[in-house]
């Protein structure tokens, strides 16, 4: 079975700085996803940024990048020149790439909240 | 918009009773996914139904029953509720081919709130 740790609870940030979110994770797969979903006060689960694991390139999306360590089971997620609209839980989330089961769920972490202050 | 539905967004309900909470996928998804997330457990993964079919369980209670109809929309039914069952309840759905792994986009949730 998969876990998924995330040990800031909370985080806060000043608009416009850089903040970057911390992920562990523990599997024996050798092969699997990776992803940051972010849940705004609205409540909505969004899809911030994914990564395979068979990729050495970390993924980037516009102001969101992560650091993807392999071999350390690390996935941290930087936020660049925070806005307002970041202010979410930001949650860590692991899917095998394989399943002989045939079931591709997510194993969540607790989540860090973000808070970007002006 | 994920393209996700789910209905409805908010259900007060009282200990006993019984709801249906609906999920209409993504236009060509195939998969379904229900989640839910309470603040003592977090998020977690409930069930799991593929083109009609279901292919995983997970931590969900046998008061607890879902289904995928043949236009792809699913419902999760809660039975015999009691207050713990007080959650966000959301689905997500995917569109990887044979069901295999893929980005799961989600829903907005409905609260179900057991009074």
């Amino acid at each position: 079975a998969q876990t998924v740790t995330q040990s800031q609870p909370e985080m806060s940030v000043q608009e416009a700085e850089t903040v970057t979110l911390s992920c562990t994770y523990d599997t024996s797969e050798s092969n699997y996803y990776l992803f940051w979903y972010k849940q705004p006060p609205s409540r909505q689960m969004i899809l911030v940024i994914r990564q395979e694991a068979y990729k050495q390139q970390n993924a980037t999306e516009n102001r969101f990048s992560v650091n993807f360590q392999k071999a350390a089971k690390s996935f941290s997620l930087k936020i660049s020149d925070s806005q307002l609209g970041d202010t979410a839980m930001y949650f860590c989330a692991f899917m095998p790439a394989y399943s002989g089961a045939g079931s591709y769920q997510l194993t969540f972490g607790k989540g860090t909240k973000l808070s970007v202050i002006p | 918009d994920s393209g996700v539905t789910q209905t409805p967004k908010h259900l007060i309900t009282a200990t006993g009773q019984r709801v249906t909470l609906r999920c209409s996928p993504r236009s060509g998804d195939l998969s379904v996914y229900w989640y839910q997330q309470s603040l003592d457990q977090g998020l977690q993964f409930l069930i799991q139904y593929y083109n009609g079919e279901e292919r995983a369980k997970g931590n969900i209670l046998e008061r607890f029953s879902a289904q995928q109809f043949p236009d792809l929309h699913s419902e999760l039914n809660l039975s015999s509720l009691e207050l713990g069952d007080s959650a966000l309840y959301f689905c997500a759905s995917s569109s990887r081919a044979r069901g295999g792994a893929d980005t799961q986009y989600f829903g907005p949730g409905t609260r179900l709130t057991v009074l």
